[in-house]
């Protein structure tokens, strides 16, 4: 199985600062990854797609980069609704594997 | 609009079987290159895979879970289920269903169901 590894676990943001979240795959996986974004009670709301792709509806103050090992989401501006937990999830081959996920939290 | 909906006992005795359903709405089954996925989360954990039916009615499965797993589909019902034997505490978890898609440039799950907990206790 290939692992995925965030970091960091946890941080603390303020409305209006730009956050960064790493992503880490145990091999190369191309530009087949997604993020994830989930509320406390909700499900997963998908974010983006092949690394850099925005799914539908998504605000564009998030973007995604990265390609074989190493990605990254940005949120360019955190919104009050942005606090939540961000799981990145590999699309490159079975099983499908998530990191352990980042809480965004208010400073 | 896509929607999808978990049902199914909330509570399941260890050694029995947990059975789940998804419902799908404003669309099929069977038809386009969907992969109709169930995923967990265990309590105050991360995200599990558990595995898809494909549109054509192939199946996948994760290796940890596979000898108990069985994903089904009843397309006149527009529904999708998940039997898991032998369950164990373990296995308590919120159980959402998925839609994952092809969609270039890669793939990506668009919908998912609310989930469901499903608890393992005598």
């Amino acid at each position: 199985d290939i692992q995925m590894t965030q970091s960091p676990s946890s941080l603390s943001a303020s409305v209006g600062d730009r956050v960064t979240i790493t992503c880490r795959a145990s091999q190369g996986i191309r530009n087949e990854l997604g993020w994830y974004q989930q509320k406390l009670g909700k499900a997963p709301k998908g974010l983006i797609y092949a690394a850099s792709s925005l799914q539908s509806g998504v605000p564009s103050r998030f973007s995604g980069s990265g390609f074989g090992t190493e990605f990254t989401l940005t949120i360019s501006s955190l919104q009050p609704e942005d606090f939540a937990t961000y799981y990145c999830q590999q699309h490159n081959s079975y099983p499908r594997t998530f990191g352990q996920g980042t809480k965004v939290e208010i400073k | 609009q896509v929607q999808l909906q978990e049902s199914g006992p909330g509570l399941v005795k260890p050694s029995e079987t947990l059975s789940l359903t998804c419902t799908v709405s404003g669309g099929s089954v069977s038809s386009g290159s969907y992969y109709w996925t169930w995923i967990r989360q265990l309590p105050g954990k991360g995200l599990e895979w558990i595995g898809y039916i494909y549109y054509s009615g192939s199946t996948n499965y994760n290796p940890s879970l596979k000898s108990r797993v069985t994903i089904s589909v009843d397309t006149s019902k527009k529904q999708f289920s998940l039997r898991l034997s032998s369950v164990t505490a373990a296995d308590t978890a919120v159980y959402y269903c998925a839609r994952e898609l092809f969609r270039a440039p890669g793939y990506q799950f668009d919908y998912w169901g609310q989930g469901t907990l499903v608890t393992v206790s005598s």
